[in-house]
């Protein structure tokens, strides 16, 4: 069966680092999404993206977060510099189509810890 | 998107069926009712989503109230597997940014032998 495919699984490092986290869809899914799931919280949206488009990055900090689907495929979310509060599980999602009722498929997550 | 409310926590013996409620009073006509679960440490993970009829899959039943301001997640023989956040979340079938989802703090059940 077709699964997400996230990496690093765990993640540790030191505040004002760099982090990046990788991820890779289900094969032919149009549609990624990046959520960030603070421990005791439902998973919250970063960014979506249709194709190699962004499509929302309204709840993405710009000022240290960045997003990219280059071609349209895989996608790497980075971190620079990494602070306490972003100590959270990085979750990667993907779906056939932007519209409609398609599921979304969830990757295992990047479990990050800020020291 | 309509808000839910679930209540925090619920526990079921393994074996007995597991009756999830959510409320969503403010539920417009076209808003779907999903529902996804969480085990620990993994991703989420769909179960079943349905607008208006009881819809019924390999997983659960979900069962909508008639004015749909509610609803109903079974799990007809619970496992220990079952043990997981269960999060209920209502959106429209649009395009475009509407198709993200928005998770709640959900319930979080657990199955006891």
């Amino acid at each position: 069966e077709a699964e997400v495919a996230q990496s690093p699984r765990y993640k540790i490092t030191e505040k004002s680092q760099a982090v990046a986290f990788w991820c890779d869809p289900i094969s032919g899914h149009a549609t990624l999404y990046w959520y960030r799931q603070i421990l005791g919280q439902g998973p919250e949206l970063l960014v979506q993206f249709q194709d190699e488009s962004v499509v929302d990055d309204s709840q993405l900090p710009k000022d240290r977060f960045s997003a990219e689907r280059l071609k349209g495929v895989d996608s790497t979310l980075k971190i620079q510099p990494a602070e306490l509060g972003d100590s959270a599980m990085y979750l990667c999602a993907s779906s056939l189509e932007l519209a409609g009722y398609n599921e979304q498929f969830f990757g295992p997550g990047t479990r990050l810890t800020v020291l | 998107d309509a808000k839910t409310t679930q209540p925090t926590s619920m526990d079921c013996a393994e074996g007995r069926a597991a009756n999830l409620p959510c409320n969503h009073s403010t539920i417009s006509g076209n808003e779907y009712v999903y529902w996804y679960r969480q085990i620990h440490s993994q991703g989420p993970q769909y179960i079943i989503h349905g607008l208006k009829n009881n819809e019924t899959n390999e997983m659960a039943s979900l069962i909508i109230t008639e004015d749909r301001k509610s609803s109903t997640l079974i799990l007809p023989h619970a496992t220990l597997r079952d043990t997981a956040v269960y999060y209920c979340i209502v959106r429209a079938p649009l395009s475009g940014t509407a198709s993200k989802l928005t998770f709640g703090t959900g319930t979080r059940l657990q199955v006891t032998l």
